[in-house]
């Protein structure tokens, strides 16, 4: 069973930055795009930001460009998400997703970001 | 982008059946057949429900059906049961540059 285990999540000042992990299990981790999508407290699912397999297409959300860098490593089956310059608006549960080519296949159980001063 | 629109809320009682829908545009849900549809049950975390519209991931209950109308589409789930109850959220490819839209998502009541 395909396993995405999320971590870095934390409470955080606006304008500082905080990078998460996700640990990918049980698939050949190279071979599927991943993703990041965020859910703020009691609100909906807003798609983050897509790396394909190889990590040469990269695409973001209007809301994080520029701040905002994905990565992964295929070696260790990890992604990344590097996050600066963190806002308020930027509190969410961020999960870790298999996919973002046609589909969010599995998803990671989230990490708890909290920016506030 | 704007977020897909779904219905706030819907309800049905054990057995019935009950359609959630998600309307867009011809730029998203109308012009791809990348649409999806998640349950997200309190505290956890999202599954995949349909994709391509109208597939059914392995393991998913053939309760579970979706299609596709123009610029909107469909959840529909038959004889409802109590563990049905969960939000739903639609997903549709939307641009090469911003790939992904969600729906505002559905609180499914079962009565």
């Amino acid at each position: 069973q395909v396993q995405l285990v999320e971590s870095g999540g934390g409470l955080v000042k606006p304008g500082e930055s905080l990078r998460l992990s996700c640990a990918a299990s049980r698939f050949t981790f190279s071979d599927y795009y991943m993703s990041w999508i965020r859910q703020a407290p009691g609100k909906g699912l807003e798609w983050v930001s897509s790396i394909s397999g190889s990590g040469s297409t990269i695409k973001y959300a209007d809301s994080v460009k520029g701040r905002f860098t994905i990565s992964r490593d295929n070696a260790k089956s990890s992604l990344f998400l590097q996050m600066n310059s963190l806002r308020a608006e930027d509190t969410a549960v961020y999960y870790c997703a298999r996919g973002g080519f046609s589909r969010f296949e599995e998803w990671g159980q989230g990490t708890l970001v909290t920016v506030s001063s | 982008q704007s977020a897909l629109t779904q219905p706030a809320s819907v309800s049905g009682s054990p057995g019935q059946s009950i359609t959630i829908s998600c309307t867009g545009t011809s730029s998203d849900v109308g012009g791809y057949k990348d649409v999806s549809w998640y349950q997200q049950h309190p505290g956890k975390a999202p599954k995949l429900m349909i994709y391509d519209v109208s597939n059914r991931p392995s393991g998913v209950s053939n309760r579970f059906s979706g299609s596709k109308s123009g610029n909107t589409a469909s959840l529909t789930i038959s004889g409802l049961q109590a563990e049905d109850e969960a939000d739903y959220y639609c997903s549709s490819h939307i641009s090469i540059n911003t790939p992904w839209v969600f729906g505002g998502g559905t609180k499914l009541t079962v009565l």
